[in-house]
């Protein structure tokens, strides 16, 4: 079965400093991956998603991710944090052989000080 | 604002007791997936359909039930409910059922159960 990790359940990183939150999944074929931002009391947005192609997908809000099959990985980045970005943030995976089912990673919260 | 529409944003009710939760989905979205958050299980997919049909299913529980109308917006049905199923209940919608269809999420319907 599919899995997701996100080895940091907190970050905090000060405004305007670079970010970086890892991520790596456990799955048999070609992974479709995805990063969901969710702010407090608020629902999921996709950032990014990766299906094929070029290994470093752009998203919104000036975020960034790098797939790495050799390393099972799917980390996102941002150059330069703002307060705003302040939230928590998902990885997942999607399941070819269940529908459109998502798996989750545990999430990490990322803090942003002044 | 992603489209997708729950109701009621809040819940509290007792042991023992059935709530509905609504979803509407965005429009044109055929498939509405259930998804629920919790302290101690993050994010789990539990249920899908396409057009009416149930298309997947995850870890969802006998007592909780599910279903898609013909005007596509979606129950999901929570019976005997107990303590451990107080959540974040989300719903998500996509245009059709492939796994590289980006999912859209609901602001959420937060229960609790006393």
């Amino acid at each position: 079965a599919q899995s997701v990790t996100q080895p940091d359940i907190h970050i905090t990183v000060s405004e305007g400093a670079s970010l970086e939150l890892r991520c790596n999944y456990s799955y048999g074929a070609t992974p479709y991956l995805f990063w969901y931002v969710q702010s407090p009391g608020q629902g999921l947005q996709l950032l990014l998603k990766y299906f094929s192609g070029d290994t470093l997908v752009q998203g919104i809000k000036g975020f960034e991710a790098e797939f790495k099959r050799s390393q099972s990985s799917f980390n996102l980045r941002k150059p330069s944090v703002h307060w705003s970005d302040a939230a928590e943030y998902f990885c997942a995976v999607g399941d070819l052989n269940a529908g459109n089912k998502l798996t989750f990673g545990g999430g990490t919260r990322v803090l942003v000080k002044p | 604002d992603s489209g997708v529409t729950q109701t009621p944003k809040h819940l509290i009710t007792a042991t023992g007791q059935r709530v509905t939760l609504r979803c509407s989905p965005r429009s044109g979205d055929l498939s509405v997936y259930w998804y629920q958050q919790s302290l101690d299980q993050g994010l789990q997919f539990l249920i899908q359909y396409y057009n009416g049909e149930e298309r997947a299913k995850g870890n969802i529980l006998e007592r909780f039930s599910a279903q898609q109308f013909p005007d596509l917006h979606s129950e999901l049905n929570l019976s005997s409910l107990e303590l451990g199923d107080s959540a974040l209940y989300f719903c998500a919608s996509s245009v059709g059922q492939d796994s590289q269809e980006t999912q859209y999420f609901g602001p959420g319907t937060r229960l609790l159960v006393l």
